[in-house]
């Protein structure tokens, strides 16, 4: 009964190669989010969605392609992979109110070499 | 300058002591704030979130000073679980969370 759920926890990959990264949630919130991670530990948002509806697109190269196929789904897709890729990628999600709180998924730890 | 500063710490304690930690914002238009806690390598969750009236949850208060923008955490009888990276957290009203640094907390026995 996981609230939000993220797979594969590990990603070891090549540069230049493409993979990607899913997320669920069974929490019935219609907002969901992905974070960075990096080696500093300082987490920065990198997509918001709505309701499948992009909200927040922070400068992120375009090799980084969100897809949500229903409210409880936002998957990563990263093509094109670089070193400067690696970091841990977090998912979350939240009910649009004032006071939203966000819950986080376990994260996926990538390592491109 | 950073949207959220924290001190990094770390912040070395001995169980039972009592420890502080401040952040500041930049962002005068932000409307909610929250303390997170992180543990090495797991995802942040929620600790509390910080009201202006100040609030309190057991051993945790936090507080809000809106004019300074400037949030505090204040951990009481500091546990050896206490020992986490505890992330100031502000939310502009874009839907996102903005981050500090976090201040690493490192209880003693």
């Amino acid at each position: 009964d996981t609230a939000v759920s993220q797979t594969p926890k590990y990603l070891v990959t090549q540069m230049g190669n493409d993979k990607s990264i899913k997320c669920e949630q069974n929490l019935g919130h219609d907002t969901m989010y992905w974070y960075k991670q990096d080696s500093k530990k300082f987490l920065k948002i990198m997509f918001s969605y709505n309701n499948k509806e992009l909200i927040i697109n922070e400068t992120v190269p375009n090799r980084f392609s969100p897809k949500s196929p229903d409210k409880a789904h936002l998957n990563l897709h990263i093509n094109s992979l670089e070193l400067g890729d690696s970091a841990v990628y977090f998912c979350a999600s939240s009910q649009v109110r004032l006071r939203e709180t966000q819950y986080f998924g376990p994260g996926t730890r990538l390592l491109v070499l | 300058r950073k949207e959220v500063e924290q001190d990094p710490g770390p912040f070395n304690v001995p169980e039972g002591a009592t420890v502080a930690f401040n952040c500041t914002y930049s962002n005068s238009a932000s409307q909610s704030f929250f303390w997170y806690r992180q543990d090495c390598r797991k995802e942040p969750k929620l600790l509390m979130s910080v009201y202006s009236s100040g609030n309190e949850d057991g051993r945790f208060t936090a507080q809000l000073n809106r004019a300074s923008q400037y949030i505090s955490l204040l951990i009481r009888d500091s546990k050896l679980s206490d020992s986490a990276t505890y992330l100031c957290v502000v939310n502009t009203g874009r839907r996102a969370l903005t981050f500090g640094s976090g201040t690493r907390l490192q209880v003693q026995p």
